[in-house]
């Protein structure tokens, strides 16, 4: 079993619908999570960065973790065919194992105007 | 302000040559990581350079190796290339020790024929 799961689509939704993309982990010693999107042919760029369980919003984009499930949800409201991307969940522990972040495959995502 | 810089951004080298990519990271940032990623796949970490030392190594052979500069500039070196070296090498910069928010350079696309 991979250590983070993430389903890599492709997900195809219509210009103004909320999109839901998930991820699952194994490693109950992951602390700190992040959202990643990346653009082809482009780096990753940092989303959202949430530590330990809860919800954080930004804009239009609401980040959850439920540690209990090691289940961490990124939501986006009012998609915008510029949200269309590779979305990438991360994780990484505390302190001396805080160096790597393990990543997901990525969820391929298009915004149909 | 520059972000991370990459070079080059594309190449092309033949099985068992040897490669060198460089990266420049953000301003004000100590700490380079260096991460892999096959096509569809998410990042993988390489190693982490903080103090021109390499702090943490992924799983990757001792066929990788690095380098980080006094003016926290880093090389990714990598000997004997095989056919699955083939992927995008990214390069991200952070402060301090900690792995959680790193920012991401455009990647150098390897292709080994």
């Amino acid at each position: 079993q991979k250590e983070v799961e993430q389903d890599p689509g492709p997900l195809s939704v219509p210009e103004g619908a909320i999109v839901s993309l998930n991820c699952t982990y194994s490693n109950s010693a992951f602390q700190y999570f992040m959202w990643y999107r990346q653009y082809s042919r482009k780096g990753p760029e940092l989303l959202m960065y949430t530590y330990s369980s809860g919800n954080k919003e930004d804009g239009r984009f609401t980040a959850q973790v439920d540690k209990s499930s090691k289940y961490i949800s990124l939501f986006i409201r009012d998609s915008q065919p510029s949200d269309s991307a590779t979305y990438l969940c991360a994780m990484t522990r505390s302190g001396a194992g805080s160096y790597q972040l393990t990543f997901g495959k990525g969820t391929k995502l298009s915004v149909i105007p | 302000d520059a972000g991370v810089t990459q070079s080059p951004t594309h190449l092309i080298k033949t099985r068992g040559q040897q490669v060198t990519l460089r990266c420049s990271p953000k301003s004000g940032h100590d700490t380079v990581s260096w991460y892999q990623q096959a096509l569809g796949q998410g990042p993988q970490f390489i190693f982490q350079y903080y103090e021109e030392e390499e702090r943490q190594r992924g799983n990757f052979p001792d066929r990788f190796s690095g380098h980080q500069f006094p003016n926290y500039s880093s090389e990714l070196n990598v000997n004997a290339l095989l056919l699955g070296d083939s992927a995008l090498y990214l390069c991200a910069s952070s402060y301090g020790q900690g792995g959680e928010k790193l920012f991401f350079g455009s990647g150098t696309q390897l292709s080994v024929l």
